[in-house]
């Protein structure tokens, strides 16, 4: 079965940059997205990238997919206190998405 | 405008009771989602729904039951509450049920089950 794992814990101080790392394993996903939840919120979608894409930025956000190593990452600039939040990675496999179990990420000033 | 929306927000019920949660959709998308979200922070899908009819059911006691009256609503249906259903319920939709489709959630229903 399809399986999407990510670290848990991410602390980076304010202006730094932030890394969140998700691998999978379902070779046919050919959408990978990352989702933002901020406390007590919803999902909301931050972006995706089609599996025949390497890179893709928007703004401060950088995706990199490197499909052979089924690992994908997210890339944060100048991260600000108001991007703490649960980074959600998440794959499709047929109509539905399959989701990480989340990371955490915390901006200290 | 919210583009999906859920209510209510917070449920507190006894075990052994029946509640409902509501969802709606006004993106006129043709399919939408449940999902449980677990005490950590896990996401799973519960149920899919496309045009009203039932294309995904994930292994999922059958005392959950997703009614959809029309495209725009998909309501999530639980009777006889056990502690263990204490979770966060996000609904979500998407245009089509094809895997390159973005789905959008819902704010997200937090249930306690006492």
């Amino acid at each position: 079965g399809e399986d999407v794992e990510q670290s848990l814990f991410l602390s980076v101080r304010e202006g730094d940059s932030s890394v969140i790392n998700c691998t999978y394993t379902d070779s046919s996903s050919t959408y990978l997205y990352w989702y933002k939840q901020e406390p007590g919120a919803g999902l909301q979608l931050l972006t995706y990238i089609f599996s025949n894409m390497d890179m893709k930025q928007d703004q401060r956000l950088t995706v990199l997919l490197n499909k052979k190593d089924k690992h994908l990452s997210l890339r944060i600039a100048d991260t600000q206190t108001g991007d703490s939040a649960i980074y959600f990675c998440a794959e499709t496999g047929y109509s539905t998405l399959t989701f990480g179990k989340g990371t955490m990420l915390l901006v200290s000033p | 405008d919210t583009a999906v929306s859920q209510t209510p927000k917070y449920l507190v019920t006894q075990m052994g009771n029946d509640k409902s949660i509501k969802c709606e959709q006004n993106l006129g998308h043709d399919t939408m989602y449940w999902y449980k979200q677990d005490s950590k922070k896990f996401l799973k899908i519960m149920f899919s729904y496309n045009n009203k009819e039932l294309i995904i059911n994930e292994t999922v006691p059958n005392r959950f039951s997703p009614k959809s009256p029309d495209k725009a609503h998909l309501n999530l249906h639980i009777n006889s509450l056990e502690l263990g259903d204490s979770a966060v319920y996000f609904c979500a939709s998407s245009q089509e049920s094809v895997q390159a489709d973005t789905q959008y959630f819902g704010p997200g229903t937090r249930l306690t089950v006492l």
